[in-house]
């Protein structure tokens, strides 16, 4: 399966500022994904990075809040955006192709104080 | 709507033992995959076993093996000879319907295994 690599590991931002995350495959795959899980809670879907066009964001999630940039097929970046303590949460990347599997990167961990 | 429940918050079992976690979910899809994802305190979500709906026979992967029952809609995920790195919050998944395989998934709430000595 592929080498995911998402950086940073974790941060501790302060409320009003915006952090991006990056995450980084060893090989070009079909599908990238950005994950939100808040603490103790299961994953819930951000969006889906799209290579070379605007990502598809799920209900409750907006682009301005969660740009994403997806320049090629094994790079994706997602910024969250004018943070506040509800931000708070682990945020994962996964990765997938069409006889592939998701496959996830092992997430950065965001504080806001 | 798509729906995945794991109706156990937590369970706990001893080293050695077998121990089996519950899912069910609810789909308009004939065919499909479901997977069974563990957690640990390390936090990277490691696949453990999946199952494609339209075969009859359960998959099994070393220690870890399903009950999958398509008609009642239930996929449990079976551990035997329980190891203590097996401690984790272990979710089950569901691929959106209408979206590919592997596309995206929707996750059950999660159910924390521990594993005592």
């Amino acid at each position: 399966s592929a080498v995911i690599s998402q950086k940073p590991s974790r941060d501790i931002c302060q409320r009003g500022t915006s952090l991006t995350i990056q995450c980084q495959v060893d090989s070009q795959v079909t599908m990238m994904f950005w994950y939100r899980q808040q603490p103790g809670q299961s994953l819930t879907l951000i969006a889906t990075a799209n290579q070379g066009s605007e990502a598809t964001y799920e209900s409750g999630f907006v682009i301005d809040k969660f740009p994403i940039s997806r320049p090629n097929l094994t790079f994706s970046t997602l910024t969250v955006s004018n943070m506040s303590p509800e931000d708070s949460s682990i945020y994962l990347c996964s990765v997938a192709g069409y006889n592939q599997p998701q496959h996830f990167g092992d997430g950065t961990r965001l504080s806001i104080l | 709507a798509q729906t995945v429940t794991q109706s156990q918050p937590e369970m706990s079992v001893q080293e050695a033992e077998t121990v089996t976690l519950s899912c069910t979910y609810d789909t308009s899809e004939s065919n499909y995959y479901l997977f069974w994802y563990k957690q640990p305190p390390s936090r990277q979500m490691i696949l453990v076993i999946r199952q494609e709906a339209y075969k009859q026979q359960n998959a099994t992967e070393n220690r870890f093996s399903v009950n999958f029952q398509k008609a009642a809609k239930s996929f449990s995920l079976k551990i035997s000879d329980s190891q203590l790195g097996d401690t984790a919050m272990y979710f089950c998944a569901l691929p959106r319907a209408g979206g590919t395989s592997y596309g995206k998934l929707t996750f059950g709430q999660g159910t924390i295994l521990t594993v005592h000595p």
